[in-house]
């Protein structure tokens, strides 16, 4: 069974620090690892990451994965109050269907 | 407007009551997907679909059930049999079956038994 761990599963940061979110998986099959953005309703795409060391960046968000050692990294960098959100991350294998880790919840504080 | 829309908002359901949740896109993707999240949970899959008139069973797709008759189209109904329906419902939608393609979702049905 195809699993995704994410970690913290809460996090409280100051506008303008720097944070990691983690997720690593056991997935039959690798195929792709997304990331998500979901702030009150619907999840919304960040990345999309299916090769190792190949970091994807998006303004002050970055990603990368390791496909040895099964895990992906999101980080954002100078953050703010709007960054505050519960970020998911999730994997496919063989089939089309993702499977999600919890999420980590990120609340910005001014 | 291209998108996934999702109807109602907010659903009341009596315990023992069946409700269909509808989710419509206009996106022309041929694959679409049924998630239930809960407090403090990910998203769990219930049902998906990868081409019209064909559905596969996700992880909790007990007490559920869909139908695909148009490509747009993907309602889930909750039975009376479902035992703990009271949940956020997300659909998705994404252009191929390939596990390269993203999916795009919509604002969510709140589902609460009374």
């Amino acid at each position: 069974e195809d699993k995704v761990v994410q970690s913290p599963l809460s996090l409280v940061v100051h506008e303008g620090d720097t944070v990691t979110l983690n997720c690593s998986y056991e997935v039959t099959n690798f195929r792709s690892l997304l990331w998500y953005k979901q702030e009150k309703k619907a999840p919304t795409f960040l990345f999309m990451l299916t090769s190792s060391g190949i970091e994807k960046k998006s303004g002050r968000l970055s990603s990368i994965l390791d496909k040895k050692e099964l895990f992906s990294i999101l980080n954002i960098t100078a953050t703010q109050t709007g960054d505050s959100a519960i970020y998911l991350c999730a994997v496919s294998g063989t089939a089309s269907k993702l499977t999600f880790g919890t999420g980590t919840r990120l609340q910005v504080t001014l | 407007d291209g998108g996934i829309t999702q109807s109602p908002k907010y659903l009341f359901r009596k315990e023992g009551q069946n409700v269909t949740l509808s989710c419509e896109q206009n996106l022309n993707h041929d694959a679409m997907y049924w998630y239930r999240q809960d407090p403090g949970q990910g998203l769990r899959l219930i049902y998906y679909s990868q081409i019209v008139n064909d559905f596969q069973k996700g992880d909790i797709a007990e007490g559920y059930s869909v139908s695909r008759e148009k490509k747009e189209s993907f309602p889930l109904t909750v039975t009376s049999a479902q035992k703990n329906p009271t949940a956020f419902y997300l659909c998705a939608s994404s252009s191929g079956t390939s596990s390269y393609n993203e999916q795009f979702f919509g604002p969510g049905t709140r589902l609460t038994v009374l």
